[in-house]
């Protein structure tokens, strides 16, 4: 089945503790981004990749990192995670042959920062 | 720079009726795409149907259109006969077809379809 996976779905976990969110597809899509969703303010673009080893700043990319070594994953990291951090993240990838190439998200993972 | 608006938070629907979701956007990119998700109160995030800022014709997709005015910059979602299960957050989104491919969504308008 063609899907977006993310992992953990649910954390809960404290200031300044480092954690990784990860994401993985299996459609061999070259894109791959991370969003966060807000109560009023919609989703929000964290990181863009449009391929291995390429990737790009979106809308709010401050207190995160990613990486992608490999096409099919796309790990978020928060090195020192901020309750201003709590939110829904949202994984999802997409074909690049056009602007128009709808993108598939993930389940979302809801993470509460104490 | 891109910015997408929509200034519904909330809409009522009677079932069976047809509903329009505004959307506008701003961009200066001649190539872009407009999508409408819609997120369940279970959490994931449904494509819907998306829009080419080249085409020509409106999309239709089963009961859902886009009523794309290119000139006014505005694609709007429009849902005929409204089913139960039509009650939702829908969201607008653009994605630039140069410099990375880079996507904002709108706020989102929650949809209610009474029966």
């Amino acid at each position: 089945e063609a899907q977006v996976t993310q992992n953990p779905r649910y954390l809960i976990t404290v200031t300044g503790k480092k954690l990784t969110v990860t994401c993985s597809q299996n459609m061999n899509h070259e894109y791959m981004s991370w969003y966060r969703q807000d109560p009023g303010l919609g989703l929000r673009q964290i990181y863009y990749s449009m391929n291995v080893e390429v990737t790009d700043k979106g809308d709010v990319p401050e207190g995160y990192k990613v990486s992608r070594k490999e096409k099919r994953n796309f790990p978020l990291i928060l090195e020192s995670p901020s309750p201003n951090q709590t939110s829904l993240y949202f994984c999802a990838s997409s074909l690049v042959s056009s602007s128009y190439n709808e993108q598939f998200f993930g389940p979302g993972t809801r993470l509460t920062v104490l | 720079a891109q910015k997408i608006t929509q200034t519904q938070p909330g809409m009522f629907v009677q079932e069976k009726e047809a509903v329009t979701l505004d959307c506008t956007y701003d961009t200066s990119d001649p190539s872009y795409g407009l999508f409408w998700y819609k997120q369940p109160s279970s959490g994931e995030m449904i494509f819907l149907i998306y829009q080419g800022s080249y085409d020509q014709q409106n999309a239709t997709e089963g009961r859902y259109s886009l009523n794309f005015q290119k000139a006014r910059k505005s694609a709007n979602l429009v849902i005929s006969a409204s089913q139960l299960g039509d009650s939702a957050m829908y969201f607008c989104a653009m994605r630039e077809g140069t410099g990375g491919f880079k996507t904002i969504f709108g706020a989102g308008t929650r949809l209610f379809v009474k029966a």
